[in-house]
């Protein structure tokens, strides 16, 4: 079975603090991709990444950064965050479709 | 601008029944679709990928099918059981780069 692995679960962080989400896959999956889901607004992707050191901005990129130096690691970095980032995190793998997901981080910003 | 809609956004079923979950999204060129099943606090689950040129798919108790021309997939669940409470997200992708648009989902509660 695939397994999309994130570190956390829940994290709470304070605003302007340089966050970091990571996801780990253990399927040699070329595509890698990073979703907030929201009440009311579904899942909306941030970036995606389809091959190491490879990236592409998805729907919302603004106030986010990402990191693939490795094929089954993807980093997601919010570099100054801020209250309206206050989201669940998921992030998904895939070889072509379908896409397998993570369990998700709840990140807070205090 | 692919917009993806799910009607109803909750629902409330007795054990036993059968029953449909709707979506519709506005741009019919699509590349495929997909239903997730996502428990409370969890990630997604892919229940059924429909691709451009297939009508319908199934899976167990499970049976999507697909009308591009209308814009409009149904997800029918046979026989519901209170394990199938979740909520169930539908998902389309425009081309083979896999980014997918989703809906805001049906939350489902089987009564016992």
């Amino acid at each position: 079975d695939v397994k999309v692995t994130q570190s956390s679960r829940y994290l709470v962080k304070r605003t302007g603090e340089k966050v970091f989400l990571e996801c780990v896959q253990d399927m040699d999956h070329e595509n890698m991709f990073w979703y907030r889901q929201d009440p009311g607004l579904g899942l909306r992707l941030i970036y995606f990444s389809y091959d190491v050191k490879m990236k592409e901005k998805g729907d919302i990129p603004e106030g986010y950064s990402v990191s693939r130096e490795k094929k089954e690691r993807f980093s997601l970095i919010l570099e100054s965050a801020s209250t309206n980032q206050t989201s669940m995190y998921l992030c998904a793998s895939s070889p072509t479709e379908p896409q397998h997901f993570g369990d998700g981080t709840r990140l807070s910003i205090l | 601008k692919q917009e993806v809609t799910q009607i109803p956004a909750a629902l409330s079923v007795p054990e036993g029944e059968n029953l449909v979950l709707n979506c519709s999204f506005t741009d019919s060129a699509i590349y495929n679709l997909q239903w997730f099943r996502q428990d409370p606090g969890k990630g997604l689950t892919s229940l059924l990928l429909i691709q451009s040129s297939q009508r319908e798919q199934t899976s167990g108790r499970l049976n999507a099918s697909l009308d591009k021309s209308s814009g409009r997939s149904t997800l029918y669940i046979a026989a519901s059981q209170p394990g199938d409470s979740a909520t169930y997200l539908c998902a389309v992708s425009m081309d083979s780069s896999y980014k997918l648009i989703f809906g805001s989902g049906t939350r489902l509660l089987v009564r016992p």
